[in-house]
């Protein structure tokens, strides 16, 4: 079945206590992006990825990075998470192409928790 | 980017269809037109997309005007499970835009049994 798994899919830490979530794709897709989703504000792009060893920052990068080293993985790292970050967090995936006809296909979410 | 206005919440009984309108009055020659929902407890799921002509899949029909200036999608028979946020977005098919999708504050769906 073709997916987008997250991993933890919740999650309570401390600030201060650096985390990964891991996102991991079996569609073969080039492009990767995590999402952040807090109330009030909708979906906001945090990082993306057009490839292996391409990445780069959407609208709010601070406090987070990414790394593309294998096709299939995107992880997400918060070095020393703060409070603020306490959100919902998805990843997504889809092809490249000409035009953007391509449909993103999301992860399940992370429901990140910093006390 | 161009922006897109959409009721914060509609009502459907079950089984009845739904019109979901969305307002992109400066849509570019370039945008498609997309839509995304999300269930409750779920990641975005693509329903349909659109450039000019209406558009129909397993999930839904697309009505775009005349004017692409507004666009309408249409579930024909509301279920349960249809109960989402929708998401009207656009996306720029030139080959020069990103493939970030820009997510407004969509349509809270509600589906009476």
């Amino acid at each position: 079945e073709a997916q987008v798994t997250q991993n933890p899919r919740y999650l309570i830490t401390v600030t201060g206590k650096k985390l990964t979530v891991t996102c991991s794709q079996n569609m073969n897709h080039e492009y990767m992006s995590w999402y952040r989703q807090d109330p009030g504000l909708g979906l906001r792009q945090i990082y993306y990825s057009m490839n292996v060893e391409v990445t780069d920052k959407g609208d709010v990068p601070e406090g987070y990075k990414v790394s593309r080293k294998e096709k299939r993985n995107f992880p997400l790292i918060l070095e020393s998470p703060s409070p603020n970050q306490t959100s919902l967090y998805f990843c997504a995936s889809s092809t490249l192409g000409l035009g953007v006809n391509n449909e993103q296909f999301f992860g399940p979410g992370t429901r990140l928790t910093v006390l | 980017d161009a922006k897109t206005t959409q009721p914060n919440s509609m009502e459907s009984n079950e089984e009845e269809p739904v019109h979901l309108p969305c307002n992109h009055s400066t849509i570019s020659g370039t945008d498609y037109i997309h839509w995304y929902r999300q269930l409750p407890s779920q990641g975005p799921e693509y329903v349909i997309h659109g450039l000019t002509s209406n558009v129909n899949n397993r999930m839904a029909s697309l009505a775009i005007a005349e004017d692409r200036k507004s666009s309408t999608l249409i579930l024909h028979r509301a279920t349960l499970r249809d109960a989402a946020v929708y998401y009207c977005i656009l996306r720029d098919g030139s080959g020069a835009g990103s493939y970030q999708l820009t997510f407004g504050k969509g349509t809270k769906l509600s589906v009476i049994p």
